[in-house]
């Protein structure tokens, strides 16, 4: 079945450092692919999406580029802020499983000043 | 537009007893999912709706939990009786037509502790 792989964490950053965060899939269609972000006691909030092999989705500053041929979906930022600190979430869709999403378990992020 | 709500936020009962949930999704998203969030682990499907149909409840605890859509809107889910390992956050999304490329909208979350 379809599964995410994400890069375990917690991770801990200073201010204005570059960020990564790994995420892998596994599916047998073609997925759509997307990065959800929480903050402290909210609900996920859909932070980007990219919904063919090339494309690269972008909010915030935040980008992930959608790479069939390595099954990834990496998460970056140039430049962190202390308000970027929350849990994200890499996640598929899989267009032929009547479009529920499967999600990774999540990195925490704290970025501190 | 007017997010998706869910109720209550948080609610703690003892073991055995039952609960209930309820969300009202997006104006117009006609599929609504209930997944339950393990504390450190990500959202795990428990149903989807597809107006007021069930697409798909494979991983839905059956002998304890039900869940319902009346008239394509409101969606409640209903734990009955509960176990201490259903402890979690209760996260209702709603989406246009599947998550496909749009994505979900996620209500804050019922954070439910059963002692």
């Amino acid at each position: 079945g379809d599964s995410v792989t994400q890069m375990e964490g917690p991770v801990t950053l200073s201010e204005e450092a570059f960020l990564t965060i790994n995420c892998t899939y596994t599916a047998t269609g073609y997925p759509s692919l997307f990065w959800y972000v929480q903050y402290p006691g909210e609900g996920l909030q859909l932070l980007l999406k990219a919904t063919k092999a090339d494309d690269k989705g972008s909010n915030k500053g935040f980008e992930a580029t959608y790479r069939k041929e390595t099954t990834s979906f990496h998460l970056e930022k140039g430049s962190v802020q202390v308000s970027d600190s929350a849990v994200y979430f890499c996640a598929l869709s899989d267009r032929g499983n009547a479009g529920k999403s499967t999600f990774g378990d999540g990195t925490t992020l704290t970025v501190k000043p | 537009e007017a997010g998706v709500a869910q109720s209550p936020r948080y609610k703690i009962i003892e073991k055995r007893q039952s609960v209930a949930f309820w969300c009202n999704p997006i104006s117009g998203h006609a599929t609504l999912y209930w997944y339950q969030q393990i504390l450190g682990q990500g959202p795990k499907l428990l149903i989807q709706f597809q107006n007021n149909g069930v697409v798909d409840d494979s991983q839905l605890p059956k002998d304890r939990f039900s869940a319902e859509r009346l008239k394509g809107v409101d969606s409640t889910l209903k734990i009955q009786p509960a176990k201490l390992e259903d402890s979690a956050v209760y996260l209702c999304a709603s989406s246009l037509e599947g998550a496909k490329g749009y994505g979900y909208t996620f209500g804050s979350g019922t954070r439910l502790t059963v002692v």
